[in-house]
């Protein structure tokens, strides 16, 4: 399909794991975006790339929170020594422009829903 | 940091009634955006509303962006149960850098 892909969908991780979640933008997208969702409330904002650079990254919890998008394309979140509050579902989204001027739709992947037991 | 509030937090109502949940903010934005959310799934753009007193239709939905751009609301007429999901607004800043969604109203619709 064209749209966004993300993966793994689900994830489960004991407490101290590292993870890795992967997200496929649509090809040719230059703005890429993580979201981190807690049950029942709205996305919250991660971090955004403009091709490879990642030009915010202030919504990243902590310095456990890794994420990188080294070819302006696919990108991949990690987190290390992963804490039960990590629990949450991660989305990932794109959009054909930078973030400068109108905006611009963003297209959502279906998330990585991950566990910390 | 710019926050956004929805209400109501739940929504339960009946097939053919109509309904309006409404996005707020103290803080101006340059643009708010509707989205729906089903479970399992990533949200999906409905409308993007910029200019201030805009009012924008789709099918049986309303929505309208407030003059002073603080606020929204969305107006179904006659839900039905494919209405049913989770309705987030997000609202970008006059730089168009910051994304911020609101909490979201969860939507059913009973046949």
């Amino acid at each position: 399909g064209a749209g966004v892909s993300q993966s793994p969908r689900y994830k489960v991780a004991k407490r101290g794991q590292d993870v890795a979640l992967r997200c496929d933008p649509i090809s040719g997208h230059v703005s890429l975006f993580w979201y981190q969702q807690a049950l029942g409330q709205g996305p919250e904002f991660l971090t955004y790339f403009q091709n490879e650079a990642q030009l915010d990254k202030s919504g990243l919890p902590s310095d456990r929170f890794f994420a990188e998008r080294p070819e302006g394309s696919v990108s991949t979140l990690k987190i290390q020594r992963t804490q039960q509050e990590d629990s949450a579902v991660y989305l990932c989204a794109s959009s054909l422009r930078g973030t400068s001027g109108n905006p611009n739709e963003q297209f959502f992947g279906p998330g990585t829903r991950l566990t910390v037991l | 940091t710019q926050l956004l509030e929805q209400s109501p937090q739940f929504l339960s109502i009946q097939e053919g009634e109509n309904l309006t949940v409404y996005c707020n903010s103290s803080s101006v934005f340059s643009s708010l955006q509707w989205y729906r959310q089903e479970p399992g799934e990533g949200p999906v753009l409905l409308v993007t509303v910029v200019t201030g007193g805009e009012v924008k239709k789709l099918k049986r939905l309303t929505f309208q962006f407030g003059d002073a751009r603080k606020d929204s609301s969305l107006h179904i007429t006659a839900a039905q149960p494919g209405d049913t999901g989770l309705y987030l607004c997000a609202g970008t800043d006059n730089y168009g850098q910051n994304f911020v969604f609101g909490p979201g109203t969860r939507l059913s619709v009973l046949p």
